[in-house]
């Protein structure tokens, strides 16, 4: 089956600095890939998602790459805050007609230092 | 707030009981998915309902169950409960099931502890 991995499992950054985490994929049939922060004490929340016939998406200080042939892609955060402080988690979607489950990386938490 | 709703927040019990999770999904949504949050394995996909049929399997027990009922709410039924069922439990809804590129929105979760 589909396995996702995903570096670093822990960031620290200054305050103002960028933030990158970067995934791999191991299925070439995934065509859909979101990225979800997590505070504490909540559910994973959607910021952003690329689909597999897109390379790059930007969303004010998101931005997500997708590389298809080496099946790898990354989430830069700029200008960091505070309030970015969280677990972040990538996933993978595969094109199935049965079913449309998401396998998940095992999570980066990120550290904004103020 | 994505508009999933999931009950109860905290449930505490012992093990060798059952217990029933339950998830409203987003207005609008046919699809609803629960998912295993543990600190071991991680987020971890269990299954999928479609209009109330089941749609995909992931690495659920046999120990457990779900359903998906008319009014599309789903319910996760955990038997024969094992410390290391304890855990958090998402759901999360989707308008479609079969595209591969549909939108999951998750819930706040039910944590469950297990004595």
């Amino acid at each position: 089956g589909e396995n996702v991995e995903q570096h670093p499992s822990t960031l620290s950054v200054q305050e103002g600095d960028s933030a990158v985490i970067k995934c791999t994929y191991s299925d070439s049939a995934s065509n859909y890939f979101p990225w979800y922060k997590q505070e504490l004490g909540k559910g994973p929340q959607l910021i952003i998602d690329i689909r597999s016939n897109v390379g790059e998406k930007k969303d004010q200080r998101i931005a997500v790459t997708l590389n298809k042939t080496a099946k790898h892609f990354s989430l830069h955060i700029t200008e960091t805050q505070p309030e970015d402080s969280a677990v972040y988690f990538c996933a993978a979607s595969i094109r199935r007609a049965a079913g449309n489950k998401l396998t998940f990386g095992g999570g980066t938490r990120v550290l904004v230092k103020p | 707030d994505s508009g999933v709703t999931q009950t109860p927040k905290h449930l505490i019990t012992a093990t060798g009981q059952r217990v029933t999770l339950r998830c409203s999904p987003r207005s609008g949504d046919l699809s609803v998915y629960w998912y295993q949050q543990s600190l071991d394995q991680g987020l971890q996909f269990l299954i999928q309902y479609y209009n109330g049929e089941e749609r995909a399997k992931g690495n659920i027990l046999e120990r457990f169950s779900a359903q998906q009922f008319p009014d599309l709410h789903s319910e996760l039924n955990l038997s024969s409960l094992e410390l290391g069922d304890s855990a958090l439990y998402f759901c999360a809804s989707s308008v479609e099931a079969t595209r591969g590129t549909d939108t999951q929105y998750f819930g706040p979760g039910t944590r469950l502890t297990v004595l």
